[in-house]
């Protein structure tokens, strides 16, 4: 089974349209995160959510929210698309000092 | 402003080189881990470091963490074209609610 799984895996779309990403863990941990890599593979932490509540919420647009509607969710809504939002975003999540686990990614592409 | 320092960005070695990667923080970590990105992959965890002075070693690749628990580096021996990837170090400050503060990556292509 799939630790750390993410929805759609590929998204392709218009400038402008709002989207969501969904991100689910089955590994009973607490928290969970959202980073963005680029086109340069810089992995740039977006938000951290500790059994539902937000703990880490980095500069980030405000037509990025996250919401965690329990611990083993965390889903993503982006509104009003642009250009530069393409990359790709992962799901991550962890245990106290444990390893993160990073789930597939979501291939974004906006057009 | 970027709290882990990496370098190099990119690495082109042949196969049968050794390959080193260097992370540097400004501060004192709890603990570094390292991750490897194979290309179109995400990000797996290899190692954690936490105590001063570390050493430790998965067959051909080697961990190190600093005295000063400020620096770390990844050796690997005789690089093999399935070493190819993106080297993530990834440092801890603080309580295990801490962040990790990911390095910028070094991206390894090793030719045959």
């Amino acid at each position: 089974d799939t630790a750390v799984s993410q929805t759609p895996k590929y998204l392709v779309t218009q400038m402008g349209n709002d989207k969501s990403i969904k991100c689910e863990q089955n590994l009973g941990h607490d928290t969970m995160y959202w980073y963005k890599q680029d086109s340069k593979k810089f992995l740039k932490i977006m938000f951290s959510y500790n059994n539902k509540e937000l703990i880490i919420n980095e500069t980030v647009p405000n037509r990025f929210s996250p919401k965690s509607p329990d611990k083993a969710h965390l889903n993503l809504h982006i509104n009003s698309l642009e250009l530069g939002d393409s990359a790709v975003y992962f799901c991550a999540s962890r245990q106290s000092e444990e390893t993160q686990y990073f789930g597939p990614g979501t291939r974004l592409l906006v057009l | 402003g970027q709290q882990v320092m990496q370098i190099p960005q990119y690495q082109h070695v042949q196969e049968g080189e050794d390959f080193t990667t260097y992370c540097n923080s400004s501060t004192t970590l709890s603990n570094i881990q390292w991750y490897k990105q194979r290309p179109g992959g995400h990000p797996v965890f290899l190692i954690q470091l936490v105590k001063s002075g570390e050493v430790k070693k998965q067959k051909r690749l080697t961990f190190q963490f600093g005295e000063a628990k400020k620096n770390s580096s990844l050796h690997i021996t005789a690089t093999q074209t399935t070493d190819v990837g993106t080297y993530f170090c990834a440092g801890r400050r603080g309580s295990t609610l801490g962040r990790l503060y990911f390095g910028r990556g070094t991206q390894l292509t090793v030719w045959p």
